[in-house]
């Protein structure tokens, strides 16, 4: 069965420092991979999505990056983190390439939150 | 601009209630209509999902109910639970595109 894994868990970092998170997909191949954040109270807004190794599209544009150095691999990261960028950023996933009906499902990650202070 | 608009933002109900969650969309290139559940500190994860050739579905006590002419879908919970509580994201899929498009979020308390 296929899992994803996200870490870490939480995160508490100061105005300016650097961010990595990072995600990794198990029992599955060639997915597609997503970046989601969730601001408090709020909706889900789709920051990358990635359908092979080296391939990011940006749907939001921000100081944060996204980068995919291997096939199961997502990393989210920032060089200078802001108050803005507080939220919970969920991981997920989709098999790449299919149209049917189960192939749309999008499962997400446990979510990592970050507090920016 | 938000393509898909969710209503109410919070729902409160008693135990046994069927909660109604609303959701409103534009783009008649949507082809993919999921709902997902999300319980505090948790990814969502997918509850039931629609597509647009199908008016209802349901699976369990959730059922979704969809008018393609009005360009409107619902989220219907039977005989709700205390364990129901969770806040509820309906989303949309562009045909052709992967990712999904999601509504602002409700948040549902049942009441024991």
């Amino acid at each position: 069965s296929q899992t994803i894994h996200q870490w870490p868990a939480t995160l508490v970092q100061p105005v300016g420092s650097p961010l990595s998170l990072e995600c990794t997909v198990e029992g599955t191949s060639n997915p597609n991979l997503y970046w989601y954040r969730q601001a408090a109270g709020r909706g889900l807004q789709l920051l990358f999505y990635s359908v092979g190794i080296g391939q990011i599209s940006s749907e939001v544009p921000q100081n944060l990056s996204a980068s995919r150095p291997q096939d199961r691999q997502f990393i989210l990261s920032s060089k200078k983190l802001l108050l803005s960028d507080s939220g919970f950023y969920l991981c997920a996933w989709s098999v790449l390439g299919r149209q049917t009906y189960s192939g749309n499902t999008i499962y997400f990650g446990e979510g990592s939150w970050l507090t920016v202070v | 601009q938000q393509q898909v608009k969710q209503s109410p933002q919070s729902l409160i109900v008693q135990k046994g209630g069927i909660p109604i969650i609303n959701c409103a969309y534009e783009n008649t290139a949507f082809d993919y209509f999921p709902w997902y559940q999300q319980f505090p500190g948790k990814g969502p994860a997918l509850l039931i999902a629609i597509r647009p050739d199908v008016s209802e579905k349901k699976e369990g006590r959730f059922t979704i109910s969809f008018n393609k002419s009005a360009k409107q879908f619902s989220l219907h919970i039977m005989d709700s639970q205390p364990g129901d509580s969770a806040t509820y994201f309906c989303a949309a899929r562009w045909a052709g595109r992967r990712q999904l498009t999601f509504g602002s979020g409700t948040q549902l308390t049942v009441l024991p």
